[in-house]
């Protein structure tokens, strides 16, 4: 069974940093592209970023470009997501999601991230 | 980016009643479109994916339709399971830039 836990999420301050861990479970995590999706209070879903198998490509929505770093560990089958300079417009439940031919048939619980003063 | 318009915001229908559900695309998006079912406090569910292949274990009540920019989520038989919120997504940027709709939620009439 696939299984995907979000962990890390919790209260930042504006400006602050955090990561989110995603630990994978239940299939080959090296042969899949991941995904982190979030979705705002009472709002819609927002793909953040996917990264490839190996990890050597990365990409990114624009509002996160230079202060999100998606990575993986294959060897840990773990899925990261540091978030740095962190702002309001950032309070979301996180979701690790993995990709199957750019659409997700697995996802995580979520884990909530406050940004907040 | 592909701008992903859904409509109706709410619809209201009785159980046993079909729905039908639009999303529309700014640009062509050929059959790259997903259709996800989220309910209060859970993840999202995969629905349909490649426009209108039902995703595993998705029962046959539901339906989906269209190509280029206008797609159509079918709900033959409304269940009371059926009542949540639902997303379309286009996957047919490369370099990915996945974008979702707004959602249309689906509540009891």
């Amino acid at each position: 069974e696939v299984q995907l836990v979000e962990s890390g999420g919790g209260l930042v301050q504006p400006g602050g940093s955090l990561r989110l861990s995603c630990a994978a479970s239940g299939f080959p995590f090296s042969n899949y592209w991941m995904s982190w999706v979030r979705q705002a209070p009472g709002k819609g879903l927002e793909w953040v970023a996917s990264i490839k198998q190996d990890g050597t490509e990365k990409f990114y929505v624009d509002s996160v470009k230079g202060r999100f770093t998606i990575s993986k560990d294959n060897a840990k089958n773990s899925l990261y997501l540091q978030m740095n300079s962190l702002r309001a417009a950032d309070t979301a439940v996180y979701y690790c999601a993995r990709e199957d031919h750019s659409n997700y048939h697995h996802w995580g619980q979520g884990t909530l991230v406050t940004v907040s003063s | 980016e592909i701008v992903m318009t859904q409509s109706p915001a709410t619809l209201s229908v009785s159980p046993g009643e079909r729905a039908t559900l639009s999303c529309r695309a700014s640009q062509s998006v050929s059959s790259n479109l997903a259709w996800y079912q989220q309910k209060y406090g859970q993840a999202p569910r995969l629905l349909i994916y490649g426009a209108s292949t039902r995703a595993t274990g998705i029962p046959a009540r539901f339906s989906g339709s269209g190509s280029g920019t206008e797609f159509t989520l079918t709900i033959s038989s409304l269940q009371s399971e059926d009542f949540a919120v639902y997303y379309c997504q286009q996957y047919k940027n490369w370099p990915p830039l996945y974008t979702f709709g707004q959602g249309t939620k689906l509540e009891i009439k």
